[in-house]
């Protein structure tokens, strides 16, 4: 019954290449985020969705590509992979002016 | 714009004594705070939050924060530590109306010597 699930937890891939992970959340919630952690630990937004719409979008090369089939999932794509888009993606869900709930993270190694 | 400042990256303490992680933040409107811990290798957990009411917030494994609107701070409180408290300490902050946007603290990693 895992509420936030983001899948895979480990994606190691070559420098190029393109990768996508996938989030799913079952607590109803209306908003759904991606937000990037660097090595230093930095966590800092990169989109957020509401009721499937992109209400934030934290200038984030166009590489990275978010859809959101429905409200209870939101995946994120990225092109043509670089070094440093090494980082841990996590996934997060709210209701409005309440809390997020993140999911387990996805670590994230170019080669 | 919001902002959220830890001044520390590191604290050290000894186990069983108190620790207080502090958290300052900027904002022209009212706000949600938050404190999250993350373990190693695991996704954020929330501890407390802030969102209006009484400004003492007690939180999940002992902790406490107060919210002090004159001084813009959020500080982190627990009376005794564990070893088990050793990770990494995140303070946010969101705005009231409009769409939730969290912005993060750099983070505090709090270690528990034995």
């Amino acid at each position: 019954d895992t509420a936030v699930s983001q899948t895979p937890k480990y994606l190691v891939t070559q420098m190029g290449n393109d990768k996508s992970i996938k989030c799913e959340q079952n607590l109803g919630h209306d908003t759904m985020y991606w937000y990037k952690q660097d090595s230093k630990k930095f966590l800092k937004i990169m989109f957020s969705y509401n009721n499937k719409e992109l209400i934030i979008n934290e200038t984030v090369p166009n590489r990275f590509s978010p859809k959101s089939p429905d409200k209870a999932h939101l995946n994120l794509h990225i092109n043509s992979l670089e070094l440093g888009d090494s980082a841990v993606y996590f996934c997060a869900s709210s209701r409005r002016e309440t809390e997020a709930f993140f999911g387990q993270g996805t670590r994230l190694t170019v080669v | 714009a919001q902002s959220v400042t830890q001044l520390d990256s590191q604290v050290p303490v000894f186990e069983e004594a108190p620790v207080e992680l502090r958290c300052n933040y900027s904002s022209s409107v009212s706000v949600y705070l938050f404190w999250y811990v993350q373990y190693p290798n695991q996704g954020l957990q929330l501890l407390l939050k802030y969102l209006s009411g009484s400004t003492l917030v007690k939180g999940i494994n002992g902790f406490e924060a107060e919210f002090n609107k004159s001084q813009t701070s959020f500080h982190l409180r627990k009376p005794s530590v564990h070893i088990s408290d050793t990770a990494e300490y995140f303070c946010a902050v969101s705005f009231s109306g409009g769409y939730q946007k969290v912005t993060f603290g750099t983070g505090t990693k709090l270690q528990v010597i034995p």
